[in-house]
């Protein structure tokens, strides 16, 4: 079965320590995009990629990073320099980014700081 | 300013009852698409409808149905005869031509909970 997948689907680290969230495809989708999910907050981009080697910073993009090598993989790795990185992060994808396509979730990554 | 505003933060109801989830957009394209979203407690998000700005055809499938009205920039959702599967927190969408691409923008859901 074609989906995205997320792991680990909970994670904890040390506060200092920087931290990588995986996610891999096998849709075959162009468009690839992290989300991070706060109680109350909704949904808010981090970071979304069109295509291999390309990337672009989202809404909350300070504090993390990602690479895109692969079109099927496209992990996250939250740094030390993100203040507040204790959320539930979500990764999705869609076959373009044309608007017109709705996005593929995986069952996210519940990453606790502490 | 939010772009998508979903007032209702938690709906509580009882079985059978019908609810309505709000969604109020804000854009100034001419193109734009909607969608809505279930997340249920495994945490997935899961794909429920789209639309887009040409198309104010509302839409019904089983229980489920969509109102879009453009004249009040809203994107209403209702769910007839609820039952406790329906138990979710459901998030409303925008994709506009923003950034030079469409990236969706999402609202900050409201969470359904059906009692038996």
């Amino acid at each position: 079965d074609g989906g995205i997948t997320q792991s680990p689907k909970y994670l904890f680290r040390k506060e200092g320590q920087n931290v990588t969230l995986s996610c891999e495809q096998n849709l075959n989708h162009d468009a690839m995009y992290w989300y991070r999910q706060d109680p109350g907050q909704g949904l808010r981009l981090i970071y979304y990629s069109q295509i291999v080697n390309d990337f672009q910073k989202g809404d909350i993009a300070e504090g993390y990073s990602v690479s895109r090598e692969k079109k099927e993989s496209f992990p996250l790795t939250v740094t030390s320099a993100q203040k507040n990185p204790t959320a539930f992060y979500l990764c999705a994808s869609s076959p373009r980014q044309d608007g017109n396509s709705p996005l593929h979730f995986g069952n996210g990554t519940r990453l606790t700081v502490t | 300013a939010q772009k998508v505003t979903q007032a209702q933060t938690e709906i509580s109801v009882v079985e059978k009852e019908d609810v309505t989830l709000d969604c109020v957009y804000e854009t100034r394209d001419t193109t734009y698409y909607l969608f809505w979203y279930k997340q249920p407690p495994s945490g997935e998000l899961v794909f429920l409808i789209r639309r887009n700005s040409f198309d104010e055809q509302n839409e019904i499938s089983g229980r489920y149905s969509w109102n879009f009205q453009k004249s009040t920039s809203s994107f209403n959702f209702t769910i007839t005869a609820s039952q406790v599967v329906d138990s979710a927190v459901y998030f409303c969408a925008l994709s506009e031509a923003s950034r030079g691409s469409y990236i969706p923008t999402f609202g900050r859901g409201t969470s359904l909970i059906v009692h038996p």
